[in-house]
C-alpha cells in the first residue's frame, strides 16, 4: 500500500516564526520527494523538490529528507501571512511508471 | 510557455448530461494526469497517461474516460454526469526521467452537477 501521511492541521504559527511541516511515507525505495503549496481555490504549485538525504534550501524554504526514517519535512523561516495555505507532500514510489502519491495536506495559518 | 491550460474554468451540468474537460500542455511532457479534489479533501487520481496512445486508471476512474492522441492534449470525458462528480478537476503534466517527476498543474475546472 502506497501511503503518504501528513498531519491535517491546522498548524498555526505567529508571523516571523518557523513553520515546520512533516510527512512520512511507506515505501523505503522512494526516490523523489516534493512539496506543493495550494492556496484556497487555486491549483497546487510546486515549491520544493528533494532527492538526496539531508537539507535543501531555497530562500525561506528548507526541505529535509531522511530516507532511513522515511521522513521528509518542510521548514518555512520568517513565516508570513501570505504563507497561509495547504501544503501537500508528494512522493514517487519505486514501482515502475506510477504517478506521484500525494498526502492529504497540512493547512498552515500564519497569524499576524 | 503557457504551461498547462484547462477549459472551461467553470461548468454547471444537469444530471445525465455529458461533457469533455480539455487539458493541454506546451512543455513537451510525456506524462499527463487528471485529478479531482472535493472540498477540504486531498487530490484523487482519476486517470493518467505516460505517452500518446497510452492511458491507465488511477484511484477513482469510474464515470470517466480519457484518450491521448497527441503529446499535448489529454481530454477527460464525463458520461452521464452524477451529483457525486461535483468537484474541482485538475490536469497536470510531468517529464519523466530518472524517476524525477515534478508535476505541474493547470488552473482547474470547477464542475457542479445538479
Amino acid at each position: 500500500q502506497k501511503e503518504v501521511e501528513q498531519n491535517s492541521g491546522p498548524l498555526s504559527v505567529p508571523e516571523g516564526a518557523i513553520a515546520s511541516l512533516n510527512c512520512t511515507y511507506s515505501d523505503r525505495g522512494s526516490q523523489s520527494f516534493f512539496w506543493y503549496r495550494q492556496y484556497s481555490g487555486k491549483s497546487p504549485e510546486l515549491i520544493m523538490s528533494i532527492y538526496s538525504n539531508g537539507d535543501k534550501e531555497d530562500g525561506r524554504f528548507t526541505a529535509q529528507l531522511n530516507k532511513a526514517s522515511q521522513y521528509v519535512s518542510l521548514l518555512i523561516r520568517d513565516s508570513q501571512p501570505s504563507d497561509s495555505a495547504t501544503y501537500l507532500c508528494a512522493v514517487t514510489f519505486s514501482s515502475g511508471n506510477t504517478p506521484l502519491v500525494f498526502g492529504k495536506g497540512t493547512r498552515l495559518s500564519v497569524i499576524a | 510557455n503557457a504551461g498547462v491550460t484547462q477549459t472551461p474554468k467553470f461548468r454547471i451540468l444537469k444530471i445525465g448530461q455529458s461533457m469533455t474537460l480539455q487539458c493541454a500542455q506546451d512543455m513537451n511532457h510525456n506524462y499527463m494526469y487528471w485529478y479531482r479534489q472535493d472540498p477540504g479533501m486531498g487530490l484523487k487520481l482519476i486517470y493518467y497517461s505516460v505517452g500518446a496512445g497510452i492511458t491507465d486508471k488511477g484511484e477513482v476512474p469510474n464515470g470517466y474516460n480519457v484518450s491521448r492522441s497527441t503529446t499535448e492534449d489529454f481530454p477527460l470525458r464525463l458520461e452521464l454526469a452524477a451529483p457525486s462528480q461535483t468537484s474541482v478537476y485538475f490536469c497536470a503534466s510531468s517529464y519523466s526521467g530518472d524517476n524525477i517527476r515534478e508535476q505541474y498543474f493547470g488552473p482547474g475546472t470547477r464542475l457542479t452537477v445538479t
